[in-house]
């Protein structure tokens, strides 16, 4: 089944303890992206890649890392979260050439 | 002024009941416009692209106005299962593959 995972789907964690949010997709995507979605402000990208080895902020990437050593894999690191970066994470996989995205389930980030 | 704006709703509306919803963007030189569906706390997921003839889709109907910079969703005879938060999405002309997300209009179906 053509999908996109993120693991782990809940997180409660606390101010500053390094966290990894795993995204892995299954459809030989180029692009991937993550995004943050927050009460009134919609869904804004967080960074994006459009192929192995290459990534680009996209609109509110401060205080993220991502990396993209693999097709297939694009983690989202925060190396010292803090409590505004709680929110509904998404990851998302397309073809290049195609706007179509596929999302994945959603991580729900709590930073206390 | 936002890139891509909706009207955050909610609409409260009857089964059986014609809807619609609009979308403004701003930027003229835009070249893809979607619409996607997300139910509560899930992920988004793409219910239409918008084309410039408008298109068809069942009971929903897709429709672009270049001159205003707006694209339009309607949703005729609602069901219930049509109750979600619907995503107007458009292309950001001149940066490859990077999509803007309208912050979503909120339906809801009542029987």
């Amino acid at each position: 089944e053509a999908q996109v995972t993120q693991n782990p789907r809940y997180l409660i964690t606390v101010t500053g303890k390094k966290l990894t949010v795993t995204c892995s997709q299954n459809m030989n995507h180029e692009y991937m992206s993550w995004y943050r979605q927050d009460p009134g402000l919609g869904l804004r990208q967080i960074y994006y890649s459009m192929n192995v080895e290459v990534t680009d902020k996209g609109d509110v990437p401060e205080g993220y890392k991502v990396s993209r050593k693999e097709k297939r894999n694009f983690p989202l690191i925060l190396e010292s979260p803090s409590p505004n970066q709680t929110s509904l994470y998404f990851c998302a996989s397309r073809s290049s050439g195609l706007y179509e995205q596929y999302f994945g389930p959603g991580t729900r980030l709590t930073v206390t | 002024r936002k890139e891509v704006e909706q009207d955050p709703g909610p609409f409260n509306v009857p089964e059986g009941a014609t809807v619609a919803f609009n979308c403004t963007y701003s930027n003229s030189a835009s070249q893809s416009f979607f619409w996607y569906r997300q139910d509560c706390r899930k992920e988004p997921k793409l219910l239409m692209s918008v084309y410039s003839s408008g298109n068809e889709d069942g009971r929903f109907t897709a429709q672009l106005n270049r001159a205003s910079q707006y694209i339009s969703l309607l949703i005729r005879d609602s069901k219930l299962s049509d109750s979600a938060t619907y995503l107007c999405v458009v292309n950001k002309a001149g940066n490859t593959g990077k999509l803007i997300f309208g912050q979503g209009t909120t339906l809801q179906v009542k029987p």
